[in-house]
């Protein structure tokens, strides 16, 4: 079975602090990894996956597999990265999502 | 607007009625999503399509519950019999072939009071 966790429900911090939102899973083959983000009053967007190690908006996440972890993070946190985020799980290429139950962030200034 | 879309936005039911939700998706993509989310927790898989065979279905969808794509373009999501732990948002979400990506529609609200 595959499971997702975010072990933080609710994550503050200061703008211009660093942030790193957690994510560990379990899978037994080799998954595929996104994260998502929810803004407020819009619909949920793909923030960035796994296979293309690039970075959105100064995030990065890698995929440790040793570890199965998914962290996301970010050096300088804005204001405007206040949202809800989910990692979620994929066995195969278009293939159902598994996701965790997401860590609200929000960015004081 | 090229994206998903849902109809309707909002439905507030009594407890014991049906309601059906649509999808449209993507024009160009070929598989389609139904998830739902409930307060506090993450989107859960309901079913998906390929064109227009579903080609897998959760233990979370009852049999009240039943999805169609009938000519593989949009979908419909019917609720028989509604009950209150229906009350959710029901997302919709399609993607090209082969890709994992989604686009998320904004979902419907269902309430069943």
């Amino acid at each position: 079975a595959q499971r997702v966790t975010q072990p933080e429900k609710l994550l503050s911090v200061f703008k211009g602090a660093p942030v790193e939102l957690k994510c560990n899973y379990s899978y037994s083959g080799s998954p595929e990894l996104f994260w998502y983000v929810q803004y407020s009053r819009q619909r949920l967007q793909l923030l960035l996956r796994h296979i293309s190690r690039e970075s959105i908006k100064g995030f990065t996440a890698d995929l440790n597999k040793g570890e199965t972890s998914f962290h996301l993070k970010k050096p300088f946190a804005q204001e405007e990265d206040s949202a809800m985020y989910y990692c979620a799980l994929s066995p195969t290429s278009g293939s159902r999502l598994t996701f965790g139950e997401g860590t609200q962030l929000t960015v004081n200034p | 607007d090229t994206g998903v879309s849902q109809d309707p936005r909002h439905k507030i039911t009594k407890r014991g009625q049906n309601v059906t939700f649509r999808c449209d998706p993507i024009s160009e993509h070929n598989r389609l999503y139904w998830y739902r989310q409930t307060l506090g927790q993450g989107p859960e898989f309901l079913t998906y399509f390929q064109n227009e065979a579903q080609l897998e279905k959760s233990r979370l969808l009852s049999d009240r519950f039943s999805a169609e794509r009938p000519k593989g373009s949009f979908s419909t999501l019917e609720i028989q019999r509604t009950e209150q732990g229906d009350s959710a948002m029901y997302l919709c979400a399609s993607s090209s072939p082969g890709t994992s990506p989604y686009t998320f529609g904004s979902g419907t609200r269902l309430t069943v009071v």
